[in-house]
């Protein structure tokens, strides 16, 4: 079946260093997204991006982080200068593109990356 | 704008038994409706979702919901729990309209299984 990876699975960084989180999504899905889930608490929207630009973002995602899709299939989250509270499990996600039309296309998420800021 | 709300943050219930995760949403369009598990030290796994068809969902692992528009409710069930069924289950809404394929998240219910 086919599945969303996300690399590393554990970054331990130092607070005001750069981190860059990357995913590789399902090589047939146009949307993709990335979510963060703090420790204990739910999970929250950050990004979505399609057709290669920002199509919706959180008050999360500010200044300090960026998205790209360098290559056509790699999909990577950048935090310019983290932050303590920068600390949880990022999750990237892929998804067809839905609509009311042809129903809810799932997200499928990969098994995230755990961002711990020192 | 949408949101859901999951009432019990913590549910356990003994090997065998009912279980039931609550979940009420509010949308401003007619929505989709998604239970997600998330097992330990792993990521979200699709159990089940609603796409305006039928109002009982059936989803994996013999799970289900039933979506109730006069409640906006979509309330997770499964007959008889199995110990394997301990996991933090997540409900999440998204807008039906074109384009807005955001998901947006319940804060979860840890269901604990007692033997």
């Amino acid at each position: 079946e086919p599945e969303v990876t996300q690399t590393p699975s554990h970054q331990v960084t130092q607070m005001g260093q750069e981190v860059i989180l990357r995913c590789v999504p399902i090589s047939n899905h146009l949307y993709f997204y990335w979510y963060r889930q703090i420790l204990g608490q739910k999970v929250e929207f950050l990004v979505s991006f399609y057709n290669n630009e920002i199509s919706e973002k959180s008050e999360i995602f500010d200044d300090q982080f960026s998205v790209e899709r360098p290559d056509g299939s790699n999909f990577t989250l950048k935090i310019r200068s983290t932050k303590l509270e920068d600390s949880a499990m990022y999750f990237c996600a892929s998804s067809e593109p839905g609509g009311y039309s042809s129903g809810a296309n799932v997200l499928t998420f990969g098994a995230g990356s755990r961002l711990t800021v020192l | 704008a949408q949101s859901v709300t999951q009432l019990g943050s913590h549910v356990s219930v003994s090997e065998g038994a009912l279980v039931l995760l609550r979940c009420n949403y509010s949308s401003s369009v007619p929505p989709y409706l998604f239970w997600y598990v998330q097992y330990p030290n792993q990521g979200l796994q699709l159990l089940l979702k609603y796409t305006s068809a039928a109002t009982l969902v059936k989803g994996i692992n013999g799970f289900e919901a039933e979506f109730k528009k006069s409640e906006t409710s979509f309330h997770l069930t499964k007959p008889s729990a199995h110990m394997s069924d301990a996991a933090e289950y997540f409900c999440a809404v998204r807008l039906t309209n074109f384009g807005n394929e955001k998901l947006t998240f319940g804060t979860g219910t840890r269901l604990t299984i007692i033997p």
